[in-house]
């Protein structure tokens, strides 16, 4: 069975700091899908990021960047110098190979970032 | 404008009377689902459709229904709501080749039984 665990529950910063949110995961498939979401205090959920089983690549996207780490089964965020627009609950989820029937993700238990001014 | 609207937006109800959660959506997509949120556990799949007249249950589907009619229409049925189906509901959706990146999710359905 997959299963998502974010063990930070609750993180607090003063804006311009670094933030990193760990996500560890567990699958038997050989392929698989990594993905975070944001969901900010209005409540809808936006996708940031989708990485391959098979691509361990880190990526860069202006402050976000996402260090993949099979050895380890990590993917970990980081959100560098942080801003208050950052305040949200961020979701590292997982998918099986993409055309499996259902497709579900499973999701973390989220983690609440409260960026500070 | 694509998007899936679900409505009411906030629902308060009492033990036992049942209810329906509707989800719709314009981009003539083959797949949606239903998740819920809760604190702690993030979001779980209640059941999902392949396309119209197929479901399926996904991993929480106790004590829900669901129907897939039409395609852009997948409600949510509640028959006897229970103080533990209190909790914020997503519907989502995406065409049938693509991944769950592509999900577009609505705006989120906050339920309380009381």
């Amino acid at each position: 069975a997959q299963k998502v665990t974010q063990a930070q529950t609750e993180i607090s910063v003063v804006e311009k700091e670094d933030v990193t949110l760990d996500c560890v995961y567990e699958t038997r498939d050989t392929t698989y899908y990594l993905f975070w979401y944001k969901q900010p205090p209005s409540g809808e959920l936006v996708f940031l990021i989708r990485r391959n089983s098979f691509d361990e690549q880190n990526e860069i996207s202006g402050r976000y960047s996402w260090n993949f780490q099979k050895s380890t089964s990590s993917f970990n965020f980081t959100i560098t110098a942080s801003q208050v627009v950052d305040s949200a609950v961020y979701f590292c989820a997982l998918s099986e190979a993409l055309r499996a029937a259902g497709n579900k993700l499973t999701f973390g238990g989220g983690t609440r970032v409260l960026v500070k001014p | 404008e694509a998007q899936v609207t679900q409505n009411p937006r906030y629902l308060i109800t009492v033990t036992g009377k049942k209810l329906t959660v509707t989800c719709s959506q314009n981009m003539n997509h083959e797949y949606m689902s239903w998740y819920r949120q809760d604190p702690g556990l993030g979001l779980r799949q209640i059941y999902y459709s392949m396309n119209v007249e197929v479901t399926d249950k996904g991993d929480v589907p106790e004590g829900y229904k669901v129907s897939r009619k039409e395609k852009r229409n997948f409600p949510l049925i509640l028959e006897s709501p229970s103080p533990n189906q209190t909790s914020l509901y997503f519907c989502a959706s995406r065409g049938g080749g693509q991944g769950p990146e592509k999900l577009f999710f609505g705006s989120g359905t906050q339920l309380s039984v009381l």
